[in-house]
């Protein structure tokens, strides 16, 4: 069974700090992706990882950064957390990158607000 | 570029209804569709995808999707709704790149008993 976890289910910062959200999947999948979830929009892709250290932005990247350093683990960074970053983030893997051969599997989500 | 529109925000229906949920997309060649489901509190867990062929797709948990071009469409159906059913439903479309989905808004879908 495939599983990715997150770091924390809820997490309170404030305005200004540096936030990390933490990523794991057990099956040395190639690829990572980072999505934020707001209600009426639906997920947006922040930015996805196809190899160690190797990164790509996604839809909205602006405002975040991420680090790969093993495969296993993908971190989201906030440098300055703003309000408007509040928001549902999740986490997701796969073997292959190209969508149409594999399968998208995703963490439970970290929900993060911003004071 | 791709997008994908779901027009419904919250649909109620009965247990043991039928349901559709729509889906429709925008996209210059033969898409990569997707169905995910997110239970209350729950990641995202994949319905079903069509790439190709067959334009009925077979999904988990008795649901199924049918492609129609014509209409650039992907609905999702289940014959008989349960209860555990109630959650929130995204289409989904591959990237220009074919490297990542995007999603479309989502739909609620409450059961009444």
């Amino acid at each position: 069974d495939v599983k990715v976890t997150q770091s924390s289910r809820y997490l309170v910062k404030r305005t200004g700090e540096k936030v990390f959200l933490e990523c794991v999947q057990d099956m040395d999948h190639e690829n990572m992706f980072w999505y934020r979830q707001d209600p009426g929009l639906g997920l947006r892709l922040i930015y996805f990882s196809y190899d160690v250290k190797m990164k790509e932005k996604g839809d909205i990247p602006e405002g975040y950064s991420v680090s790969r350093e093993k495969k296993e683990r993908f971190s989201l960074i906030l440098e300055s957390a703003s309000t408007n970053q509040t928001s549902m983030y999740l986490c997701a893997s796969s073997f292959e990158l190209a969508v149409a051969a594999d399968t998208q599997y995703f963490g439970p989500g970290t929900r993060l607000t911003v004071l | 570029a791709q997008s994908v529109t779901q027009p419904d925000i919250h649909i109620t229906v009965s247990e043991g209804a039928s349901l559709e949920l729509r889906c429709n997309y925008s996209y210059g060649a033969t898409p990569y569709l997707f169905w995910y489901v997110q239970s209350p509190g729950q990641g995202l867990q994949l319905l079903l995808k069509y790439f190709s062929g067959d334009t009925l797709v077979q999904g988990i948990k008795g649901f199924e999707a049918e492609f129609k071009r014509s209409q650039s469409s992907f609905n999702l159906r289940k014959p008989s709704v349960h209860w555990s059913d109630a959650a929130e439903y995204f289409c989904a479309v591959e990237n220009q790149a074919g490297t990542a989905l995007i999603f479309g808004k989502g739909t609620t879908l409450s059961v009444s008993s």
